[in-house]
């Protein structure tokens, strides 16, 4: 039973352009939330979606948009990169948006440069 | 709005010791906790959750927490440490409404030979 699967592992961008991260849920769950992780810190929630729609959002500008499809897999999309984006991007997925139940997946490292 | 705080940024022990992560929480409302815990360039695995019952929860790899409400704390331990519990340990809590953690800043574990 696959677990969470995210992609691209690892990821270098230059400041000002946009990054689109992917993410595929376990199987059986149907909620994906998408957290943030800076170096030295603990993960930062950016935001959920289910029933392919933002359900809550954490402190997180514009910038940062996300996607969920009809196949629950999520997009989350960065613009205008900052060299303060560089973070581990990490996807969780639940059921129902129980986030008791959440699994994690192994998360993309971003890299602005 | 709930917050967590991780008492300890490193902590480091000797291989057999015991060791307690300490956590501290906020929140006005009922809580759920959790321990998560991050190896080196993975992401996040759950050690252990309360959600209700009994105070005292047992995890994986032999890892316990005690739940205190008087003193909203979340404490970790484990009697006796392996080299391969070096990692980064994160407390977090989720409200009643199940919608998503918030972690705290993160303890390393430092397993000293």
């Amino acid at each position: 039973d696959a677990g969470v699967t995210q992609s691209p592992t690892h990821l270098i961008k230059t400041r000002g352009q946009q990054v689109t991260l992917r993410c595929s849920p376990k199987s059986g769950h149907d909620t994906v939330s998408w957290y943030q992780q800076a170096l030295g810190q603990g993960p930062q929630f950016i935001f959920q979606y289910y029933e392919e729609e933002e359900r809550q959002r954490g402190n997180f500008p514009d910038r940062f948009s996300g996607h969920q499809f009809p196949n629950y897999s999520s997009e989350l999309n960065v613009n205008a990169l900052l060299l303060g984006d560089s973070a581990l991007y990490l996807c969780a997925s639940s059921l129902r948006r129980g986030a008791s139940g959440y699994t994690f997946g192994s998360g993309t490292r971003l890299t602005v440069v | 709005a709930q917050s967590v705080t991780q008492l300890d940024s490193q902590v480091p022990v000797f291989e057999e010791a015991p060791v307690e992560l300490r956590c501290n929480y906020s929140s006005s409302v009922s809580v759920y906790l959790f321990w998560y815990v991050q190896y080196p360039n993975q992401g996040l695995q759950l050690l252990l959750k309360y959600l209700s019952g009994s105070t005292l929860v047992k995890g994986i790899n032999g890892f316990e927490a005690e739940f205190n409400k008087s003193q909203t704390s979340f404490h970790l331990r484990k009697p006796s440490v392996h080299i391969s519990d070096t990692a980064e340990y994160f407390c977090a809590v989720s409200d009643n409404r199940d919608d998503k953690i918030i972690f705290g800043k993160g303890t390393r574990l430092h397993i000293l030979p």
